[in-house]
């Protein structure tokens, strides 16, 4: 299985101040299509998750574009430009390239 | 806008078989593929399968010795089944529509799995 490996795992941030969450897969994730399948999830608490971003970089409809993604193969990041209150909660890295999925251990965003 | 609405029993004895379902709202049910993932607290986020339309499956390996997923395109509907359960099976159970990424879920079902 592709092990995905997020950190920070704990990250406490000051409202209006950038965050940046690392994703680092165990082999590449592009796909035999040239796409990568590279997801990002949002999880508030006592929420199901919510995807944010898919192969790599693409937002979903509705999500702030505060929220951006980026990176290649095998390493990737999400980034907030300006943390907001509504953004406490655990963010996970996803892998839809190789059977079966797997997602990273998740990183735990919270307000200083 | 799809909606996806899961119920099944919350509650096991070890050994026996969970069963949950997932109904699908608003419409594109032949059109995706539709999975089960479930989350611990001690392993996270774990992708059980997938099915479509048609009844074709794609498994992980670490549970498709005991997992089936069956739809009903009849009732727009899809179903899990894990048998032999064990107290490691306590978990929310989730269904959602895959887009080599689940990109809506539903509301989650607590199984907890306890003699």
């Amino acid at each position: 299985d592709v092990v995905m490996t997020q950190s920070p795992l704990s990250l406490p941030v000051t409202l209006g101040q950038p965050a940046s969450i690392s994703c680092r897969s165990s082999q590449s994730l592009v796909y035999s299509d040239g796409n990568t399948y590279l997801n990002w999830f949002q999880q508030r608490p006592g929420q199901s998750p919510r995807r944010l971003i898919y192969k790599i970089s693409n937002r979903e409809s509705g999500v702030p574009d505060r929220f951006s993604g980026s990176g290649s193969g095998t390493g990737f990041t999400l980034k907030i430009s300006r943390v907001e209150a509504e953004d406490v909660g655990v963010y996970y890295c996803m892998q839809g390239t190789h059977y079966p999925w797997t997602f990273g251990q998740g990183t735990k965003v919270e307000i200083k | 806008q799809v909606q996806l609405q899961q119920w099944g029993a919350g509650l096991l004895k070890p050994s026996e078989t969970l069963s949950l379902t997932c109904a699908v709202y608003g419409g594109s049910f032949g059109t995706y593929y539709w999975t089960w993932i479930r989350q611990t607290p001690g392993k996270g986020l774990e992708w059980i399968g997938e099915i479509n339309h048609s009844g074709s499956t794609n498994y992980n390996p670490s549970l498709k010795s005991r997992v089936t997923i069956s739809v009903d395109m009849s009732r727009n509907q899809f179903s899990l089944k894990l048998t032999s359960v064990t107290a490691a099976d306590t978990a929310i159970y989730y269904c959602a529509r895959e887009s080599r990424g689940p990109d809506c879920w539903g509301q989650g079902t607590q199984v907890t799995v306890s003699s």
